[in-house]
C-alpha cells in the first residue's frame, strides 16, 4: 500500500471560492505530481516537483498553483473555483530503484464546482 | 498531439481470455514504458514496465511486448479473471522514468464469467 494520501476525497463548492487540496507522503521521494483525470479517464499532467522549492508546469492549461515547502507535502491551489475545473485531481510521488522508476498514487481528491 | 495513442478504449472479454491492448509512441527518446491498473475510486498502481533493450517482459500472468522499430508496445493478461476488470494505462517517460509520465487514454476492461 503506498503511502500517499489526499485529502479531501470529495469536494463540492461553489464558484469563485479558493479551495487547497492536500497531498502528503511518507516515503521520502523528492519527485511529486498532480495529474487531472477527465471522465472519459485520461490522464493530464498540470504540476510536478523535483523537489522542495522546485515547481513546473505540466503540459495541460491550469489556473491552478502548487508550493512545495517540505519535502512530503505538494498542496495544489484553485485562487477562483470555476464549473470547468470540476474533475478527479490525482497526486503521485515517484522513486528511481535500481533500473526502474515507479510512480505511487494516492486515492484521488473528486472536485464538483457548482 | 498525444504522444502515447493506446487503444482499444473498451475492452470485453470471457474469463480465461486473453486481452490485448495496444500503444503506440512516436517520440523515440522515450525509454521506459510503464503499465498501471487502476480500480475505481483508487488511483492507479504499477502493474509491469519495460525498457527497450528487451522484447518482451512477464510478471505473473501479465506480458508486455515491445517493438522498438514500430515504436509499439502491448499489454497481455493471459486467464483473465474477473478481478482484472479494470482500466489499464500504458505510459512512457524519457530518463529511464526520471521525467514525468506521459499516459495513454487508458482501457476499460471487463473479463466476464
Amino acid at each position: 500500500e503506498a503511502d500517499i494520501y489526499q485529502t479531501p476525497r470529495y469536494l463540492v463548492i461553489g464558484t469563485g471560492k479558493k479551495i487547497t487540496l492536500e497531498c502528503s507522503q511518507t516515503m521520502g521521494h523528492d519527485k511529486m505530481y498532480w495529474y487531472q483525470q477527465d471522465p472519459g479517464m485520461e490522464l493530464h499532467l498540470i504540476h510536478y516537483s523535483y523537489g522542495v522549492n522546485s515547481t513546473e508546469k505540466g503540459d495541460l492549461s491550469s489556473e491552478s498553483t502548487v508550493s512545495r515547502i517540505r519535502t512530503e507535502h505538494f498542496p495544489l491551489t484553485l485562487e477562483s473555483a470555476r464549473p470547468s475545473h470540476t474533475s478527479q485531481y490525482l497526486c503521485a510521488s515517484s522513486e528511481y530503484v535500481g533500473t526502474a522508476t515507479e510512480a505511487f498514487f494516492g486515492q484521488g481528491t473528486r472536485l464538483t464546482v457548482v | 498531439q498525444q504522444q502515447v495513442k493506446q487503444s482499444p478504449q473498451s475492452l470485453i472479454v470471457q474469463k480465461g481470455g486473453i486481452p490485448i491492448i495496444n500503444c503506440a509512441y512516436e517520440n523515440t527518446a522515450f525509454d521506459y514504458f510503464p503499465w498501471y491498473q487502476q480500480f475505481p475510486g483508487k488511483g492507479p498502481a504499477l502493474l509491469i514496465a519495460i525498457r527497450p533493450d528487451v522484447s518482451e517482459k512477464k510478471e505473473g500472468r501479465f506480458t508486455i511486448s515491445f517493438n522498438k522499430s514500430a515504436k509499439q508496445f502491448s499489454l497481455h493478461i493471459m486467464d483473465s479473471q474477473p478481478g482484472d476488470s479494470a482500466t489499464y494505462f500504458c505510459a512512457a517517460s524519457v530518463g529511464s522514468g526520471n521525467t514525468p509520465l506521459v499516459f495513454g487514454k487508458g482501457t476499460r476492461l471487463s473479463v466476464i464469467a
